[in-house]
């Protein structure tokens, strides 16, 4: 049990364009779901943390309209990276956090943004 | 001063070895606390939770102490795949989002 996809697990663009990364819970209902980005060799840094049916809440430092946050259902939450440009190629992994019992994380298996 | 500290490394260790690993928190509010397992280029995957009276499973060993702020995991008999970056991670109370506070990392190399 607890298993989180997420799609895509690889996506390689021009600079400009928008990227689209969906994470779902598959086994548990979600209600709060975690973003995260990971540059090499460092930890995971927490962009935003989102809540169903409410917006997400940023970290500091993080652009709200850069990365957008939609957590539409129980099950899945999407975030969206605007413009994208060359820095902001990175490894973006959700975690989801079942809304009973502990609260363990779950992590999806990343994407692996690369922008041109 | 980092929330969650641990020991970068590298520790480059022998098969069969036993190797401890340390993480120092500072937010005294923090209410739960886990070792996970990353290996390169994929996602964290939990190993075990942390609890105060410590914990076991197989040849793993997870310890908590609170009055001092610290966590330790120790690992006996060390495998060839026990090599991976192990993070300490500290959840405040949900009161504060729950959030989770992720160490750098330590990284274990075993080798044969």
């Amino acid at each position: 049990g607890a298993v989180v996809s997420q799609h895509p697990s690889r996506v390689i663009c021009k600079s400009g364009t928008s990227v689209k990364i969906e994470c779902r819970s598959l086994d548990f209902q979600a209600t709060t779901m975690f973003w995260y980005r990971q540059f090499p060799k460092q930890s995971l840094m927490l962009m935003a943390t989102s809540n169903e049916g409410s917006k997400a809440t940023y970290e500091q430092g993080v652009e709200k309209d850069k990365f957008l946050i939609n957590h539409a259902s129980l099950t899945l939450s999407t975030l969206t990276v605007t413009s994208a440009h060359p820095e902001d190629s990175s490894f973006y992994i959700c975690s989801a956090r079942p809304g009973t019992g502990p609260d363990t994380q779950y992590f999806g298996p990343g994407t692996r943004l690369t922008v041109l | 001063r980092k929330e969650v500290e641990q020991d970068p490394g590298p520790f480059n260790v022998p098969e069969g070895a036993t190797v401890a690993f340390n993480c120092t928190y500072s937010n005294s509010a923090s209410q739960s606390f886990f070792w996970y397992r990353q290996d390169c280029r994929k996602e964290p995957k939990l190993l075990m939770s942390v609890y105060s009276s410590g914990n076991e499973d197989g040849r793993f060993t997870a310890q908590l102490n609170r009055a001092s702020q610290y966590i330790s995991l120790l690992i006996r008999d060390s495998k060839l795949s026990d090599s991976a970056t192990y993070l300490c991670v500290v959840n405040l109370p949900n009161t504060n989002a729950g959030k989770s506070t992720f160490g750098d990392g330590t990284t274990l190399t075993v080798k044969p």
